[in-house]
């Protein structure tokens, strides 16, 4: 149990674009979503945490509007990056949690590949 | 704030060898606490878990006590083996909800 996919595994875009990732809890309804990004050789960094149907909160020096949050349904979330540049290329990595209190279940992670 | 703190890495080990990876985490809250490992290409998956003081987390042959006195969650195997190369990460919730912070993990090879 306690399976979480994420879709696309890579994916490759040209510079202005826009590219989505989506976080689906399998087997559980996930009270909330964790968005991460993960650099090469170093540890994960959250991006922001989603509640099913309210707000996402980010974290300090996320930029909200480059990274549009979408948590519609216990078990969707969606990551958007809007006008994605090269720095964007990274690995994003979602979790998602039954409860406030309970242990987080990743995602396989996302390439992403910005041209 | 919260933080958790992992030794210096990389680590390599014969196969069967003895493994020990140190963790300690800030004593702040009643956290809880995980090992993750992830394997090369892949995302975090759960190894183990403790949630209070003085519990082992187990799985797979690798073991972790929460230790309140010395603020450790050290993980160790008795014999590893060339699959449990991966990068391995400890982390703590803040105790208020599930919200995580990792430690910057470790990379484990294990020689045949």
């Amino acid at each position: 149990g306690a399976v979480v996919s994420q879709h696309p595994s890579w994916v490759i875009c040209k510079s202005g674009t826009s590219v989505k990732i989506e976080c689906r809890s399998l087997d559980f309804q996930a009270t909330t979503m964790f968005w991460y990004r993960q650099f090469p050789k170093q540890s994960l960094m959250l991006m922001a945490t989603s509640n099913e149907g309210s707000k996402a909160t980010y974290e300090q020096g996320v930029e909200k509007d480059k990274f549009l949050i979408n948590h519609a349904s216990l078990t969707l979330s969606t990551l958007t990056v809007t006008s994605a540049h090269p720095e964007d290329s990274s690995f994003y990595i979602c979790s998602a949690s039954p409860g406030v209190l309970d242990t987080q279940y990743f995602g396989p992670g996302t390439r992403l590949t910005v041209l | 704030g919260n933080s958790v703190t992992q030794m210096e890495g990389p680590v390599t080990l014969s196969e069967e060898a003895f493994l020990t990876i140190n963790c300690t985490y800030t004593a702040t809250g009643y956290p809880s606490l995980f090992w993750y490992v992830q394997y090369p290409g892949e995302g975090l998956q759960l190894l183990l878990k403790a949630t209070k003081a003085d519990d082992k987390g187990s799985n797979k042959g690798f073991e972790a006590t929460y230790r309140k006195e010395t603020t450790s969650f050290h993980l160790e195997k008795g014999s590893v083996q060339v699959s449990d190369s991966a990068v391995y990460f400890c982390a703590r919730t803040d105790g208020a909800n599930s919200k995580l912070t990792f430690g910057k993990g470790i990379t484990l090879s294990v020689r045949p």
